[in-house]
């Protein structure tokens, strides 16, 4: 069945780094690709996403290739700020599925000053 | 557009008494919410999905006499948390499409059973 594998975190890093999380999907058919972003005590709130192989999202300089030859989506930001600090969720949708959603496990990011 | 609410955002109840939660799709129509559950540090997991005027498809593992869902409008979605106990404590999240099937978050309501 679908599933997607996210990096594990959590992740702390400096202001002004640079961020990759990982994430790789099994799908069954052609899946849409997101990444979401949970704020604490919030909901969950979408980044960005691609619909087909080789479709770059993009969104607040984070950005995310879908890459189908090695079923990745990784999450990358050449610059992380405080503001970025939150738990970031790979997730995927199988129009063969039902158009239903399965998300990784989420990668909590700490950006300290 | 595409705003999702939840009501009410955190709620406390003592064990044995049930809880309702709202979801509403406020911009548009829903064709289908979805709830999901969330322990702490850990992703959403899905409970049930439900169309307007339908029954609602609960997971595998998901007590439907215990997690009562409704879905009168194509704006709203209620789930009822019935003889609450200490272990249903949790973020609950709801979501709704549209027609173009994008997924739009509510922003979760925390229940505490004491």
């Amino acid at each position: 069945g679908d599933s997607v594998t996210q990096m594990e975190g959590p992740v702390t890093l400096s202001e002004e780094a640079f961020l990759t999380i990982n994430c790789t999907y099994t799908a069954t058919g052609y899946p849409s690709l997101f990444w979401y972003v949970q704020y604490p005590g919030e909901g969950l709130q979408l980044l960005l996403k691609a619909t087909k192989a080789d479709d770059k999202g993009s969104n607040k300089g984070f950005e995310a290739t879908y890459r189908k030859e090695t079923t990745s989506f990784h999450l990358e930001k050449g610059s992380v700020q405080v503001s970025d600090s939150a738990v970031y969720f790979c997730a995927l949708k199988d129009p063969s599925a039902g158009n239903q959603f399965y998300f990784g496990t989420g990668t909590s990011l700490t950006v300290i000053p | 557009g595409a705003v999702v609410s939840q009501h009410p955002s955190w709620v406390i109840c003592k064990s044995g008494t049930s809880v309702k939660i709202e979801c509403r799709s406020l911009d548009f129509q829903a064709t289908t919410m979805f709830w999901y559950r969330q322990f702490p540090k850990q992703s959403l997991m899905l409970m049930a999905t439900s169309n307007e005027g339908s029954k609602a498809t609960y997971e595998q593992g998901v007590e439907k006499d215990k997690f009562l869902i409704n879905h009168a409008s194509l704006t709203l979605s209620t789930l009822t948390v019935t003889s609450a106990h200490p272990e249903d404590s949790s973020f609950y999240i709801c979501s709704a499409t549209r027609e173009d099937s994008e997924q739009y978050f509510g922003p979760g309501t925390r229940l505490t059973v004491t």
